[in-house]
């Protein structure tokens, strides 16, 4: 089955450092989501992003499906960005989601 | 504001017993899923349900089980059965043909077992 395969698995940056966070797939893919779940346990969809580019503040995604990766940068890190990042792409339908292992972020003060 | 409301938070659970959680919805989505976290790793998928009254195994299905009756719940029974419950269990609901949509999780519940 197909494999998801994020990096790295830990980040410590400083506040206002930029950061840029891998998910390579090991088959082509027509769904590809970045999620963010906070210290306290809450997920966030962050974007769907099967090919292309998107930008939402200070976030953005690029997946080149071609080459089978997918990037999420974060441009002037606050603490709040603190947490983990999974992305994640279907099995065979858009019910079953394969989950990478995650990057954990850490922003420092 | 529609989401996704999970209940207890916290729950605790003798050697034995089963017990409950509870997923509620109301974005009108048409799917809804369960997921354990264990701690430090990511998601795996228990049960999912594409409409009401019907709902598939995921990975780790033994020792669950679920009801869909009404589009807006899909509770989640932990049997005695399952024999390490100890983990962080989210409800999540989207519109499968509408990736595009994203995914809508609850706040989760972490149970513990005593």
């Amino acid at each position: 089955g197909i494999q998801v395969e994020q990096s790295p698995p830990d980040l410590i940056l400083q506040e206002g450092a930029n950061s840029t966070l891998r998910c390579n797939f090991s088959d082509s893919v027509n769904n590809l989501q970045w999620f963010h779940q906070n210290p306290w346990g809450q997920l966030i969809n962050l974007f769907y992003i099967p090919s292309g580019t998107k930008q939402n503040g200070r976030l953005s995604a690029t997946t080149v499906a071609t080459e089978r990766y997918s990037l999420l940068y974060i441009s002037s890190s606050q603490t709040t960005d603190s947490g983990v990042y999974f992305c994640a792409v279907p099995m065979d339908s858009n019910y079953q989601l394969i989950w990478g292992a995650g990057t954990k972020l850490i922003i420092k003060p | 504001d529609g989401g996704i409301t999970q209940s207890p938070k916290y729950l605790f659970r003798k050697e034995g017993q089963n017990v409950t959680l509870s997923c509620e919805q109301n974005l009108n989505h048409d799917a809804m899923y369960w997921y354990r976290q264990d701690p430090g790793q990511g998601l795996r998928l228990i049960y999912y349900s594409q409409i009401v009254n019907d709902f598939q195994k995921g990975d780790i299905a033994e020792g669950y089980s679920v009801s869909r009756e009404k589009k807006e719940s899909f509770p989640l029974t932990v049997t005695s059965a399952q024999k390490n419950p100890t983990a962080f269990y989210l409800c999540a609901s989207s519109i499968p043909w509408q990736p595009s949509r994203g995914y809508t999780f609850g706040s989760g519940t972490r149970l513990t077992v005593v």
